[in-house]
């Protein structure tokens, strides 16, 4: 299957501070990814989704100026949460789909756990 | 709005009791249903990938299959290694988002 990578795998910070988080698809391009928040025994929220070369769609409830979101190549997405605080710690995971005719199978990445102090 | 109610919630199996998992769905106009695999702390893993009620597919142990209404997802024989929460999501419109039910923690003593 197609492979994602995050980094960093965790991440802990003051509460304050800006925190980035990138996603790679390695061996296929995406010109769509999708960023999922994931709480302790819940499951995948889609937050938004980022489109390269364009602005990023959020869903419902979730603040653009909080997490932002820049998909600057085929390759790479990165959300950066900015002014963390300790509500925003959890796992995040993105995803992606290879694409193709016929396929919308996302794989997702290894996830980055965020703990804010 | 879409739906995805998973059941049952937690799952405990001796090693080789074979079970089945269920996730039912209400959403208009189905892309796609996925199963998924997530151990602690990691990301999923795709197990499967289905398109249209009456289609099935195997990997291993694992059957998936889909109605007009639901999926299950069948495990035979399992081992300990098949521990796991195990997603369901929909695809619902070009888009491409994946709306994900609860999981079902599934725990194979050994």
């Amino acid at each position: 299957g197609a492979v994602v990578s995050q980094h960093p795998s965790r991440v802990i910070c003051k509460s304050g501070t800006s925190v980035k988080i990138e996603c790679r698809s390695l061996d296929f391009q995406a010109t769509t990814m999708f960023w999922y928040r994931q709480f302790p025994k819940q499951s995948l929220m889609l937050m938004a989704t980022s489109n390269e070369g364009s602005k990023a769609t959020y869903e419902q409830g979730v603040e653009k100026d909080k997490f932002l979101i820049n998909h600057a190549s085929l390759t790479l997405s990165t959300l950066t949460v900015t002014s963390a605080h300790p509500e925003d710690s959890s796992f995040y995971i993105c995803s992606a789909p290879p694409g193709g005719a016929g396929t919308d199978t996302q794989y997702f990445g290894p996830g980055t756990r965020l703990t804010v102090l | 709005e879409d739906q995805v109610t998973q059941s049952p919630e937690a799952l405990r199996l001796q090693e080789g009791e074979s079970s089945s998992l269920n996730c039912s769905y209400t959403v208009s106009g189905l892309r796609g249903l996925f199963w998924y695999r997530q151990d602690p702390g990691k990301g999923p893993e795709f197990l499967f990938t289905l398109y249209s009620a009456g289609e099935e597919k195997e990997k291993e142990r694992l059957k998936a299959t889909l109605t007009k209404k639901e999926s299950f997802l069948h495990i035979t024989a399992p081992k300990p290694e098949d521990s796991a929460t195990y997603l369901c999501a929909v695809c619902r419109g070009s888009a491409r988002q994946l709306t994900f039910g609860s999981g079902t923690q599934l725990t194979v003593l050994p």
